[in-house]
């Protein structure tokens, strides 16, 4: 079954803790990216990779790292937690194909991190 | 003003109801995305769209690249369509970027 898994789905650390949230695609998939999901801001994204070693930064990138050593693995890294980091996070994947493919995003079920 | 736009906010509907919720954008678009969001948070992609119209089922997206908008419709609405609509856009010139809608809330009451 193609999916995206995450892990872990709940987590409540406190301020400064290192945590690392794991996102694994078994669909073979070049892209990959991490969103947050906040009341009244809708969903954003952290950070996107076109494939191993090639990431970038999306619209809200402060405060987390990834990295993509693996194409099916592509973990969200929170050096230093804070409060603000508090959030629903998404990870997701699609295949590579051209802009006017009919590639569908595939989301992981969601961590809800709360950070004390 | 937010790059991608959804009306309305919030949306109840009878049963049986046809249903549509609109995306305006602001940017050229290589892509737009339609999501739905289920009460337990999963999210599902319903359309990927670069021109035209798609149909699945009881839903229905069109797409007019001119005037930058989309719509989703849903024919003979029910309560299981009860959920979070998202319109996502991606940018000509932003790669693999998505930019989000805040989301349209619907409810379909029996």
């Amino acid at each position: 079954e193609a999916q995206v898994t995450q892990n872990p789905r709940y987590l409540i650390t406190v301020t400064g803790k290192k945590l690392t949230v794991t996102c694994s695609q078994n669909m073979n998939h070049e892209y990959m990216s991490w969103y947050r999901q906040d009341p009244g801001l809708g969903l954003r994204q952290i950070y996107y990779s076109m494939n191993v070693e090639v990431t970038d930064k999306g619209d809200v990138p402060e405060g987390y790292k990834v990295s993509r050593k693996e194409k099916r693995n592509f973990p969200l890294i929170l050096e230093s937690p804070s409060p603000n980091q508090t959030s629903l996070y998404f990870c997701a994947s699609r295949g590579r194909g051209s802009p006017l493919s009919t590639d569908t995003q595939y989301f992981g079920p969601g961590t809800r991190l709360t950070v004390l | 003003k937010n790059e991608v736009e959804q009306s309305p906010q919030n949306l109840t509907a009878q049963e049986g109801e046809f249903i549509t919720i609109n995306c305006s954008y602001s940017v050229g678009i290589s892509a737009l995305h339609w999501l739905q969001q289920h009460p337990g948070g999963g999210i599902v992609s319903l359309f990927m769209l670069s021109s035209g119209k798609k149909k699945h089922g009881r839903l229905i997206a069109t797409i007019n690249i001119q005037e930058k908008h989309s719509s989703l419709h849903i024919t003979a609405s029910h309560p299981r369509d009860s959920a979070v609509y998202i319109c996502a856009v991606r940018g000509e010139t932003s790669g693999s970027r998505l930019t989000f809608g805040e989301g349209t809330q619907l409810t379909v009451n029996p």
